[in-house]
């Protein structure tokens, strides 16, 4: 089974507007990270924001919320006012503690979803 | 402060070649991880290297290997090269250690990668 899943592979978006992207994963870990990145054109990745399995509130970074619900297993990025300059690929990763523990800072990702921001 | 450095950007080699990656970390982290991204596959976690230690390793044939210095750069090397190997790969470092909840929230950074095309 897919342990990170997004579900959508591409959406438009108008500038200005907000857009949430889906993220729901799969674990049997207590503790664990999600992580949202951003990777432009050019291929650099992006951090974007962290929510932690025990963090009681969403995470939210400048314009980057995150829509964290544990019991679903959701973890979804919300974009406020996008801009042009926010088109690219967004991931959304996870790192399970047996992960650090037994193996350090793996990180799974979802297959992506492509965000174009229309003028 | 300065970013992940990925040397080189681009690479061109041909099938049965070898090829070695280089990846300075920022100032400070010790753990450094080496991802490979493709269209078909994605994202895909190959190992990871802590204090010149490798802590885990993905999925990937013996061809892939790397190692770390004392300095915290780390090398990864591909050998006897194939076509499928053509990837950008991705190289990603953080501060390492867990707390006490056995995980940590500090993101990987991760440089700009280097794309690799196999002729």
């Amino acid at each position: 089974a897919q342990k990170i899943t997004q579900t959508q592979p591409g959406m438009f978006v108008q500038e200005k507007e907000a857009v949430t992207l889906d993220c729901t994963y799969d674990t049997s870990d207590q503790s664990y990270g999600l992580f949202w990145y951003k990777q432009p054109s050019s291929g650099e990745m992006i951090f974007l924001i962290y929510q932690g399995s025990y963090d009681e509130q969403n995470a939210t970074e400048g314009r980057y919320s995150l829509n964290f619900q544990k019991a679903r297993k959701s973890a979804n990025l919300v974009i406020s006012a996008s801009q042009l300059g926010d088109s690219a690929m967004y991931f959304c990763a996870m790192r399970e503690a047996s992960s650090i523990k037994a193996a350090g800072n793996k990180l799974t990702f979802g297959g992506g979803t492509r965000v174009l921001v229309k003028p | 402060k300065a970013g992940v450095t990925q040397t080189p950007r681009y690479l061109i080699k041909t099938r049965g070649q070898q090829v070695t990656l280089s990846c300075s970390p920022i100032s400070g982290h010790r753990s450094v991880s080496w991802y490979q991204q493709t269209p078909g596959q994605g994202l895909q976690f190959l190992f990871e290297y802590f204090s010149e230690t490798q802590r885990n390793k993905g999925n990937f044939p013996g061809r892939f290997s790397g190692r770390q210095f004392s300095n915290s750069r780390s090398e990864m090397n591909v050998s006897t090269l194939e076509l499928g190997d053509s990837a950008l790969y991705l190289c990603a470092s953080s501060y390492g250690p867990s707390n006490d909840r056995g995980y940590s929230n500090q993101p990987q950074h991760f440089g700009d990668g280097t794309r690799l095309s196999i002729l």
